[in-house]
């Protein structure tokens, strides 16, 4: 079956690098997706990787897949407070419609 | 402007009386889903649906339902609400098929409250 698992919560300081860590069960799975929740708001489409794919950067965001754990992490470089947010990973497996698989989301604070 | 949008963004409601939180996307997308989001529980699937007239439950249905008569509109229906049911609700959609790294747009949220 499928279960994604994060850790609640994460403090870290302005500046420093943030690593959100998620691992999933589901070895099947085609896209990992990291989202983002700012307070009061929906969801948003952070970033996403190919299960092929072992790393993607974009920006300040770096995405390291490892396979064999099944440990898919989300580095925030220079962490800012606008970052503060609810981060959500994801999965999708299955053929054809495929089905998205949510975490719990850890809560990202950012001490000025 | 592409978007998912929801109403309302609020409701306090009492138990038993029937209720609907719409869902309207403009992106001409397949695939609805509606998702509750619970503390410590992360979004959990209640319904989805894959096109017009086709709804299939999710992970969490009971005391749900949708209907989707039009590709834009899918709502969300409460018929007998109970306190179990308050809990934070969104609406998202998405494409379908090899383009799943699109990933889902999100409506802004319901907060309703069975009192």
């Amino acid at each position: 079956g499928e279960d994604v698992e994060q850790s609640l919560f994460l403090s870290v300081r302005e500046g420093d690098s943030s690593v959100i860590n998620c691992t999933y069960t589901d070895s099947s799975s085609t896209y990992l997706y990291w989202y983002k929740q700012e307070p009061g708001a929906g969801l948003q489409l952070l970033t996403y990787i190919f299960s092929n794919m072992d790393m993607k950067q974009d920006q300040r965001l770096t995405v390291l897949l490892n396979k064999k754990d099944k440990h898919l992490s989300l580095r925030i470089a220079d962490t800012q407070t606008g970052d503060s947010a609810i981060y959500f990973c994801a999965e999708s497996f299955g053929g054809g419609y495929q089905k998205v698989t949510f975490g719990t989301g850890t809560k990202l604070q950012v001490i000025p | 402007e592409a978007q998912v949008t929801q109403n309302p963004r609020y409701l306090i409601t009492v138990t038993g009386k029937k209720l609907t939180v719409t869902c309207s996307q403009n992106m001409n997308h397949e695939y609805m889903s509606w998702y509750r989001q619970d503390p410590g529980l992360g979004l959990r699937q209640i319904y989805y649906s894959m096109n017009v007239e086709v709804t299939d439950k999710g992970d969490v249905p009971e005391g749900y339902k949708v209907s989707r008569k039009e590709k834009r509109n899918f709502p969300l229906i409460l018929e007998s609400p109970s306190p179990n049911q308050t809990s934070l609700y969104f609406c998202a959609s998405r494409l379908t098929g090899t383009v799943l790294n699109y990933g889902y747009t999100f409506g802004s949220g319901t907060r309703l409250t069975v009192v």
